[in-house]
């Protein structure tokens, strides 16, 4: 059970480049979550995926688009980088009320 | 909309001692989650404790528990017997019940533990 995966750990893009992060997960989970980790701000919800073939907005979406492939693969889009999507990202998932479980991040950087 | 607040941005503990870091949240829901998530300088988010709200008694995992007041939307972590490896910022989340278990998290406290 590699639990939740993401790729990449690490990008640099420039300023109006797109970029697709990737994001799995294998223990057959309905819930997929995007968030950004902000300095000082905690973890705010971009979008998330309550089911295959459902997505929703969360808290910060502006700016990016998702997909949900299938029940393993939620992935999250940045159409034209900005410097203020600098920032930590990281994807989750779970099923109804279990615990939700957390990958080990994405750090971009925009330049 | 939740929110989660708090309000101790950094905090220090000596080793061997007992620290507790504060949480409130702001909620019309009756029926809810609240967690306290770890999070070391590896990035990785490592769920500390989770707690009900129907659930009167407080959760404890081992060092680890709550001090969950309803009435007051307080729900604070103590960590006894502090180690070095605590050392790390500890987020409060909540969650609604509903089928997209969408987590608010407040800013974060830094803990650091000394010798």
């Amino acid at each position: 059970n590699a639990g939740v995966t993401q790729t990449p750990k690490f990008q640099v893009l420039k300023t109006g480049q797109s970029m697709t992060l990737q994001c799995a997960q294998d223990m057959n989970h309905n819930s997929m979550y995007w968030y950004r980790q902000d300095p000082g701000m905690g973890l705010r919800l971009i979008y998330y995926s309550a089911s295959e073939g459902t997505t929703d907005k969360g808290e910060v979406p502006n700016g990016y688009n998702v997909s949900r492939l299938n029940k393993r693969e939620f992935s999250l889009r940045l159409e034209s980088a900005a410097p203020s999507q600098t920032s930590v990202y990281f994807c989750a998932s779970n099923q109804h009320r279990e615990r939700v479980l957390f990958g080990p991040g994405t750090r971009l950087t925009v330049t | 909309a939740q929110t989660v607040t708090q309000s101790q941005p950094e905090m220090s503990v000596q080793e061997a001692e007992t620290v507790t870091l504060s949480c409130t949240y702001d909620t019309s829901e009756s029926d809810y989650y609240l967690f306290w998530y770890k999070q070391p300088p590896s990035r990785q988010m490592i769920l500390v404790i989770r707690q009900e709200a129907y659930k009167q008694q407080n959760a404890t995992e081992n060092r680890f528990s709550v001090n969950f007041q309803k009435a007051a939307k307080s729900f604070s972590l103590k960590i006894s017997d502090s180690q070095l490896g605590d050392a790390a910022m500890y987020f409060c989340a909540y969650r609604d019940t509903g089928t997209a278990s969408k987590l608010t998290f407040g800013t974060g406290t830094r803990l650091q533990v000394t010798l």
